[in-house]
């Protein structure tokens, strides 16, 4: 599987757009970008995934670029109760088995 | 609808005790995940299973470590002769077969003293 590399923070202000970027230079083809985030004292949550299109459902849109070597997570409005370590993945799609962790970006929404 | 559960919440240990971790994923759901998690880490994965059987045991750090999942649903974590550095939060997601989403539990945290 792809390495990911993300910023370890960011900050976001209540209401604002949170833009949470992911480098992914070394993905294949039939790789998918996943984006789970993390709630402190939670287990992960899933947010969103896609391979190439742009994707939209009711927490986040993911922007990926045309080389598909980065994207990027937006939460449109983001609010107090979106503060959490947010990790993007790259892998294969229906394949079951593991997800790779990476240290993931901390996202503070600052009032 | 019920999500993942893990039991205990916290479980505080003695260096060289055995302990049993105990996941019940989602009614339904074939696939089974364990991962730690270590303070300022993110998850780590040791196992998954498959139905029954261990498709993926490839994280499992050593023979001290061994899960089950006998009838397919529920799945118990087992670690023998704990040490300082098992000290974790331990997590189990579970997925629909094929499915992309995996649904964590709470976890359970490991202090071994």
């Amino acid at each position: 599987d792809a390495k990911t590399t993300q910023p370890t923070s960011m900050d976001c202000a209540e209401g604002r757009a949170a833009n949470l970027p992911c480098n992914h230079s070394t993905i294949s083809g039939n790789e998918y970008v996943y984006w789970y985030r993390q709630i402190h004292s939670q287990g992960p949550q899933y947010i969103i995934h896609g391979l190439k299109n742009n994707e939209t459902n009711e927490m986040a849109s993911l922007i990926i670029t045309e080389d598909r070597k980065s994207s990027t997570l937006i939460l449109p409005h983001a609010t107090l109760r979106d503060t959490a370590v947010y990790y993007c993945i790259v892998r294969g799609y229906n394949q079951g088995g593991k997800l790779i962790f990476g240290q993931g970006t901390e996202l503070s929404v600052k009032p | 609808g019920a999500g993942v559960s893990q039991t205990p919440s916290n479980k505080v240990t003695e260096k060289g005790k055995y302990v049993e971790l105990r996941c019940d994923p989602i009614s339904g759901h074939t696939a089974l995940y364990w991962y730690r998690q270590s303070l300022g880490q993110g998850p780590e994965f040791l196992i998954y299973f498959q139905g029954t059987g261990a498709a993926d045991d490839s994280g499992l750090p050593n023979d001290r470590f061994f899960a089950v999942r006998p009838e397919g649903s529920v799945s118990t974590l087992k670690i023998q002769r704990t040490e300082r550095g098992d000290s974790a939060v331990y997590l189990c997601a579970s997925s629909l077969e094929g499915e992309n989403e995996q649904y964590f539990g709470p976890g359970t945290r490991l202090t071994v003293t």
